[in-house]
Order: structure tokens, then sequence, then C-alpha cells
């Protein structure tokens, strides 16, 4: 079954207005999120993260939410960019003893110029 | 700065064949993770090692082994391939810890005829 789930496979934004992309979980075990921006041909690239500890983290344009009691978190970026078109996903880890991430199946995100 | 290396980058095998793939992960960082993500799927586990020890496992079948070598690269050797093999596998590295994220490699595309 799905433990990360992106319900939105694609989303289109005007350049210059805020992007949301959104991420729901299962496991409540669950005690780091990150999201990776992966373009064709290249592997994921990291762009921000949130510990389980913290309901909000800033980096630039990029602002990632965690509502731990909805087991759900947004990306926001602001403003969105054509160079941001690209797919993000979202993953989780579990507990200490596994480091290994679980993705969603990804939101294909275009910034129309 | 250095990144997490693969080879080959594209390869294509038949059926019933053996295919090797290899990881050559971010100087100093001490874990090695695979991941395999299948056509419109999103990045699944496979196997992790930490030190040149397996740390975790998931979804590998039992027709693939992985292994890391003394200067840390990681090799993942998959035999009896099926067509159902034929899919993008990442190789990530990092260092060991609660919250340092993992750099992704560009990936290997294994196309199994």
């Amino acid at each position: 079954d799905q433990q990360v789930k992106q319900n939105s496979p694609s989303l289109s934004v005007q350049e210059g207005r805020i992007s949301i992309l959104n991420c729901d979980y299962t496991n409540s075990m669950f005690d780091y999120f990150l999201w990776y921006k992966k373009y064709p041909a290249e592997g994921p690239t990291f762009l921000i993260s949130i510990s389980s500890i913290k309901d909000k983290n800033e980096d630039g344009r990029f602002t990632v939410f965690l509502n731990k009691s909805a087991k759900h978190l947004s990306l926001h970026i602001v403003p969105s960019q054509p160079g941001d078109s690209a797919v993000y996903f979202c993953a989780a880890r579990g507990r200490s003893g596994t480091y290994k991430y679980i993705f969603g199946t990804g939101t294909r995100l275009k910034v129309l110029a | 700065a250095a990144g997490v290396i693969q080879s080959p980058r594209h390869l294509i095998k038949e059926k019933r064949e053996t295919a090797t793939l290899k990881c050559y992960p971010i100087p100093r960082h001490d874990t090695v993770y695979w991941y395999q993500q299948g056509p419109g799927q999103d990045p699944q586990f496979l196997i992790s090692f930490y030190e040149k020890m397996q740390s975790d496992k998931g979804s590998i079948p039992d027709r693939f082994s992985a292994q890391q070598f003394s200067d840390y690269h990681s090799e993942l050797n998959m035999s009896s391939l099926e067509l159902g093999d034929s899919a993008l596998y990442f190789c990530a590295s990092s260092l060991r810890g609660s919250y340092n994220e993992q750099f992704f490699g560009p990936g290997t595309r294994l196309t199994v005829l």
C-alpha cells in the first residue's frame, strides 16, 4: 500500500504565482520528511526537509509545512519560475533504525511563462 | 562538488541475462542506497549499506544482490533478468545520521528486451 501519497499528478502555475504541492502520509512513525525535484534524465535533487518536531521550514523561495495531526505536508514555491518546472517527490523516513526513504508518486509542476 | 556517480548510464540486456550496476558515492559518505523507479512510478527502496554491511532491505527480488566494497562503492548484481526489471535504478549516498539527506546519482536506465 502507498504510505506516501501525492494526489495531484500534475500542476500548472503562472510564473510569479505561488505553487503549492501537497503530500499525505499514513504512517505516524515517520519522523523526517523531504522534498526532491527531478528533471528528466537526472536523479532526484534534494530541495528542503522538515523533521517531525517542526511545523514549518523555509529556505529562500521554498517553504515546507507539516501538519502532523492531519498527516499532511505541503511545499510552497513563491514566486514560481519557469526553471521550477520538474517532477516533485515527497519522501518520508521512519524513526531511527532505518534511513530508507518512502517516496510519493510525484507531482509534475509546469510553470508557465 | 563531487556527486554520486553511476555506471553505466544506459544498459540494454536480454531476458535471462545478468547485469551489474555500479555506484560511487560522494567522498566521505558511508551509506549507500539503491532505488528502483519503474515507468510512471515512484522510486522504490531496494537495499542499503552502511560501512560495507547491509543496513536495510526493501523490495529487492532474490535474483538481485548487492554489496559495498572497502572503497565504499557499491554494485547491484541482477541475474535472470525479466522484462519487468526494466527501470531506472538510482543510487544515493549519505553520511549516516538522523537528518542527513540522501544525494542521488543520475541513475542507470536498464532496458530488458
